[in-house]
């Protein structure tokens, strides 16, 4: 069965710097990642996708994400934190094949928090 | 365009109560699901429609039903209430179940609970 993992559940860091959220996956067959920010009171909204092929995909809102096959994470980066990238940030993985295809599957979320 | 919109956003429930949670999207989407959000366990599915007139289980399907008669809407319904439904739903879509790296669109929740 495919899975993510997001090993943090809150994530600090001072607006100016770099800030980095870790997921790592396990998947059968091709690996379809995306992240989704989430902000209080509203829906998911997605930011990034990965492209096969590209190792370092890049997204809404200045957000990237390096792809990594061989340590199996997919963790969404930022080079200058602001306040307003506080919020809640999702890890998932779609199912590419089978009787679940098309099935999304969610990590448990990080909670970002950039202070001023 | 309005994207993905569900209501009602707030509702509270008696326990053995019925209701049914509205989804409707306009951007002809095929696949549309629903999903539950509870704090620490990310977004879990409860069912998944691919496309008018068919529909499956996810992963956590008990004490719910959904029917897909047109490609726009796909309502959820809680058959009787209990306290451990108590929860925020999400409506997703995408295009279709193919290709596998297509984002879903979510609506904005509703936010239930059952006393």
């Amino acid at each position: 069965a495919q899975s993510v993992a997001q090993p943090e559940d809150q994530v600090n860091v001072a607006e100016g710097n770099p800030l980095t959220v870790k997921c790592t996956y396990s998947v059968s067959g091709n690996p379809y990642l995306f992240w989704y920010v989430q902000y209080p009171n509203r829906g998911l909204q997605f930011l990034l996708k990965y492209i096969t092929g590209d190792n370092l995909v890049k997204g809404s809102y200045g957000f990237e994400a390096e792809f990594n096959k061989s340590q199996t994470s997919f963790h969404l980066k930022k080079p200058s934190a602001l306040v307003s990238d506080s919020a809640l940030y999702f890890c998932a993985v779609r199912d590419g094949r089978g009787s679940t295809l098309g099935r999304l599957y969610f990590g448990r979320g990080t909670q970002l928090t950039v202070w001023p | 365009n309005a994207g993905v919109t569900q209501t009602p956003k707030f509702q509270v429930l008696k326990t053995g109560q019925s209701m049914t949670l509205q989804c409707a999207q306009d951007m002809n989407h095929e696949y549309m699901s629903w999903y539950r959000q509870d704090p620490g366990m990310g977004l879990r599915l409860i069912h998944y429609s691919v496309g008018a007139g068919i529909t499956d289980q996810g992963e956590v399907p008990n004490g719910y039903n959904v029917s897909r008669s047109t490609t726009e809407d796909f309502p959820l319904r809680l058959l009787s209430a209990a306290p451990s439904q108590t929860s925020v739903y999400f409506c997703a879509s995408s295009y279709s179940i193919t290709p596998s790296n297509q984002p879903q669109h979510f609506g904005d929740g509703t936010r239930l609970s059952i006393l």
